[in-house]
């Protein structure tokens, strides 16, 4: 059984600090690693992808990763109230075009 | 803008009244899934289709069942809906498995199912 683990929170953070948001897997041959964004009623979006071990940036928002821990990170800066969502992660494990879901964290960002 | 689209964004059945919910894609993308998600839960994958081939999750009950007539749809029936099946059902799509990396999935914007 694969699994993909996280903190289902609440995380709640002021508006304008960091939000660190972590996610652990247990398929040591897992190579392909997302982070959603999901808002109350809504699906989940996109916020980014990383493939290879390290960091990758995009805007306000960091992905790390370690394939030797098994766990990938998403850091969000500068918080916004609008960041106040469900962040999901989503693994896919070697092989397989089918990712599994983590529970999701609630992000909450208060002003 | 090329996308995935639901239909409808909510559904209001009786218990037992068959429902179909369908989804379309203007992606091109070769995989097709249809997911349910319940409150606080993470989304729970019903059964997907790598072109024509139907792919289905061991423990997806059998009052679920899915068509894609062809590339850009998909449907998903529901034969008999029960109380338990109120949910948030999810349609997306992906390419591939290509060199070493999955591509990423893309969802439509879901629709709410409530069940009466």
């Amino acid at each position: 059984q694969k699994e993909v683990e996280q903190n289902s929170g609440p995380l709640s953070v002021p508006e304008g600090a960091i939000a660190s948001l972590n996610c652990t897997y247990s398929d040591r041959g897992s190579q392909s690693f997302f982070w959603y964004r999901q808002y109350s009623g809504k699906s989940p979006e996109l916020i980014m992808s990383i493939y290879s071990n390290g960091d990758k940036e995009d805007g306000r928002f960091t992905a790390q990763l370690n394939k030797a821990s098994q766990y990938v990170s998403l850091l969000i800066r500068d918080s916004q109230p609008s960041d106040s969502a469900t962040y999901l992660c989503a693994v896919n494990p070697g092989g397989s075009y089918i990712p599994t879901f983590g529970r999701g964290t609630s992000l909450i960002v208060h002003p | 803008d090329a996308m995935v689209i639901q239909n409808p964004r909510y559904q209001v059945t009786q218990f037992g009244k068959p429902v179909t919910l369908s989804c379309s894609q203007t992606l091109n993308h070769n995989v097709m899934y249809w997911y349910q998600q319940k409150s606080s839960q993470a989304p729970k994958l019903l059964f997907h289709y790598y072109d024509k081939d139907f792919n289905n999750e061991a423990d997806t009950p059998d009052n679920f069942q899915s068509r894609r007539p062809n590339t850009s749809f998909c449907f998903l029936d529901i034969r008999s809906p029960g109380l338990g099946d109120a949910a948030m059902y999810l349609c997306a799509t992906s390419r591939d498995y290509t060199g070493g990396r999955a591509d990423t999935q893309y969802f439509g914007p879901g629709t709410r199912l409530t069940v009466l």
